[in-house]
């Protein structure tokens, strides 16, 4: 079954605004992760947070975990047009032996 | 370039075919996985090896037949496929067998785009 579930599934923005991406999750978890995959290639890692953190930081890229809420987002400041693509949250589950991927939110980002 | 590599980008097969999707990963890792991602639907775990040994069968038909020869090849063999099953194949590592709390990273190559006709 789904574990991480992306809201919203697309999201529209104009460059220089920030983008925030949510995901939420069924059980507990390790960690979770944020995946970035450009139209028609692979995923590549953005960030992990810790399941006894509550935010982390990365360049532009900042990820936030509410474990009380089994959720998680992941905000975009001030996108550019090379951000356009589809992000993906994956949880690491406490009793689990691997990544669970949610659907994903396609992020579009015009100039 | 992301250390896995996969060939090739793109295959059309039909439905009687047997063809086989190859990766290659160039990063010292000890586990490999196979993923497919299909339009609108969130990715799905296919196979996973640590240490060559196969540790997760993610029950996926017997259509797909996958083989890990050693720590860097891993390739998934594919035979009398259904036009359902056309999908981007990714291939992925991480540099140890899974670790529970240890923050496991996956890195994945380019994928290899399936049609089957």
């Amino acid at each position: 079954s789904q574990q991480g579930e992306e809201d919203p599934q697309a999201l529209s923005i104009q460059e220089g605004e920030n983008a925030t991406m949510n995901c939420s999750y069924k059980t507990s978890i390790n960690n979770l992760q944020w995946y970035r995959q450009n139209s028609g290639r692979g995923l590549v890692h953005l960030i992990l947070i810790r399941s006894n953190e509550r935010e982390k930081h990365s360049g532009r890229l900042r990820v936030t975990l509410d474990t009380s809420k089994k959720s998680s987002s992941l905000l975009i400041t001030a996108s550019r047009a090379a951000d356009t693509a589809s992000y993906f949250c994956a949880t690491d589950q406490e009793y689990g032996n691997k990544l669970v991927f949610g659907a994903g939110t396609i992020l579009r980002v015009k100039s | 370039e992301t250390g896995v590599t996969q060939t090739p980008r793109h295959l059309v097969m039909g439905m009687t075919n047997k063809k086989s999707l190859k990766c290659e990963q160039h990063l010292g890792h000890n586990a490999m996985y196979w993923y497919k991602q299909s339009a609108k639907k969130p990715l799905e775990l296919m196979f996973v090896y640590n240490f060559k040994e196969q540790t997760e069968n993610n029950s996926v038909p017997s259509r797909f037949s996958p083989e890990c020869p050693n720590s860097s090849h891993l390739f998934l063999h594919l035979h009398t496929l259904q036009p359902e099953d056309s999908a981007l194949y990714l291939c992925a590592s991480s540099p140890q067998g899974w670790q529970p709390q240890m923050g496991n990273t996956i890195y994945f190559g380019e994928g290899s785009w399936l049609t089957v006709v």
